[in-house]
């Protein structure tokens, strides 16, 4: 149980292109998930927490506009990264939370994009 | 704010050796959670536990054990014999209610075990 399914796994494409990442909870409902960012050999830094119905919660530093984050429904959360630079080459990671806001979050498999 | 330390970067052990992985924390929290989860090479993070702040018993599980000490502020993480599936980033995580229960994340330690 508590499958989480991120889609694509990895993204080559051009600079300027926009890029929208799936993040699916398979086998339960997630009224929260949450997108992080991880460059390599370091540890995960949260973006932004995915409430379903409202709008996201951003962290400090991270730009609202160039991360959009849409919450439809209890299973499908959406991250697009619009206008594409190669700085916003990273390991994106997402998560939901199974039940209440001490359970632990389960993870996708990561989608690995790569801005030329 | 919270913190979580694992200060040790990389661990590299021969296979069957015991390892432990080391997790200390800070909170002013009374209520909160620690958990531990594993990232292959393949990027994926898989849940190996969860434990609250009032739960101090040490928790075995099959190979792997864990020891909860809050009088240091420590969620240390053993690995009994070593085996080269082991090899991966390990990462402590600690959430707070007062964060909303957001994880906090160590840097990780990355464990290769040799054949």
């Amino acid at each position: 149980g508590a499958v989480v399914s991120q889609h694509p796994s990895r993204v080559i494409c051009k600079s300027g292109t926009s890029v929208k990442i799936e993040c699916r909870s398979l086998d339960f409902q997630a009224t929260t998930m949450f997108w992080y960012r991880q460059f390599p050999k370091q540890s995960l830094m949260l973006m932004a927490t995915s409430n379903e119905g409202s709008k996201a919660t951003y962290e400090q530093g991270v730009e609202k506009d160039k991360f959009l984050i849409n919450h439809a429904s209890l299973t499908l959360s959406t991250l697009t990264v619009t206008s594409a630079h190669p700085e916003d080459s990273s390991f994106y990671i997402c998560s939901a939370r199974l039940g209440g806001s001490n359970q632990p979050q389960h993870f996708g498999d990561g989608t690995r994009l790569s801005i030329l | 704010a919270q913190k979580v330390t694992q200060a040790q970067t990389e661990i590299s052990v021969v296979e069957k050796e015991d390892v432990t992985l080391d997790c200390v924390y800070e909170t002013r929290d009374t209520t909160y959670y620690l958990f531990w989860y594993k990232q292959p090479p393949s990027g994926e993070l898989v849940f190996l536990i969860r434990r609250n702040s009032f739960d101090e018993q040490n928790e075995i599980s099959g190979r792997y054990s864990w020891n909860f000490q809050k009088s240091t502020s420590s969620f240390n993480f053993t690995i009994t014999a070593s085996q080269v599936v082991d090899s991966a980033v390990y990462f402590c995580a600690l959430s707070v209610g007062g964060s909303n229960y957001k994880l906090t994340f160590g840097k990780g330690t990355l464990l290769t075990v040799n054949p």
